[in-house]
């Protein structure tokens, strides 16, 4: 069975440092790992995506992911945070495979603060 | 850019009243999804729905619970007795291939009481 961890429900940064938000995962297939970003009162957002190739990826709003499977991780960072990241983000898996094209499996969410 | 659109936003129930969420996928995926997120905790798979059937579904998505396609466009869930644990905001995702990521509506609360 697949499963996401997420280390740390709350990360607080200043404005300009760096942004590490760290994602482990377990899976018996090949994965295919994405993080999500969800703003308030708003719906979840793709950031980035890894399926194959690459082993790292470039999303969104200068945010990359590593895929390591080493370690089993897709740690996210950014090198300078901004106000406007203040979000939750959160990681998922999915295997891809079958009929359902895989369905995601997500971690508990991380919740970023910028403070200026 | 082509969004997921959901409808209501907020809806609040009496406990065993029936409920109907609605969800307007992007027109030319093929993969419907509904997720939920309980308060505090995981985004939880419920169920996908491919070519006008369920292709898999979770141990959440007991009888209570149905999908519909109605007339192409709208993609709806269905609580048909609803408990004070079904409270949490509900998600419709669609995805062209399921395997691109998927497009994430802003999501119904649902609040039983």
């Amino acid at each position: 069975a697949q499963s996401v961890t997420q280390l740390g429900s709350h990360v607080s940064v200043s404005e300009g440092a760096l942004v590490l938000l760290r994602c482990n995962y377990s899976s018996s297939v090949p994965p295919y790992l994405f993080w999500y970003v969800q703003y308030p009162n708003q719906g979840l957002q793709l950031l980035l995506k890894y399926t194959t190739g690459a082993t790292l990826v470039k999303g969104i709003n200068g945010f990359e992911a590593e895929f390591k499977k080493s370690e089993t991780s897709f740690h996210l960072t950014k090198p300078s945070a901004h106000m406007s990241d203040a979000a939750e983000y959160f990681c998922a898996v999915s295997d891809g495979y079958g009929g359902s094209q895989g369905n995601l499996i997500f971690g508990k969410g991380t919740k970023l603060s910028v403070k200026p | 850019e082509p969004e997921v659109t959901q409808t209501p936003s907020h809806q609040v129930t009496q406990m065993g009243q029936e409920v109907i969420l609605r969800c307007v996928p992007i027109s030319n995926h093929l993969y419907f999804y509904w997720y939920r997120q309980i308060l505090g905790q995981k985004v939880e798979f419920l169920v996908s729905f491919y070519n006008n059937e369920i292709s898999e579904k979770s141990e959440i998505f007991d009888d209570q619970f149905s999908v519909e396609r109605p007339d192409g466009s709208n993609f709806t869930l269905k609580i048909r007795s609803t408990k004070l644990e079904d409270s949490a905001m509900y998600f419709c995702a669609s995805s062209p291939t399921g395997e691109d990521g998927y497009t994430f509506g802003s999501g119904t609360r649902l609040t039983v009481v």
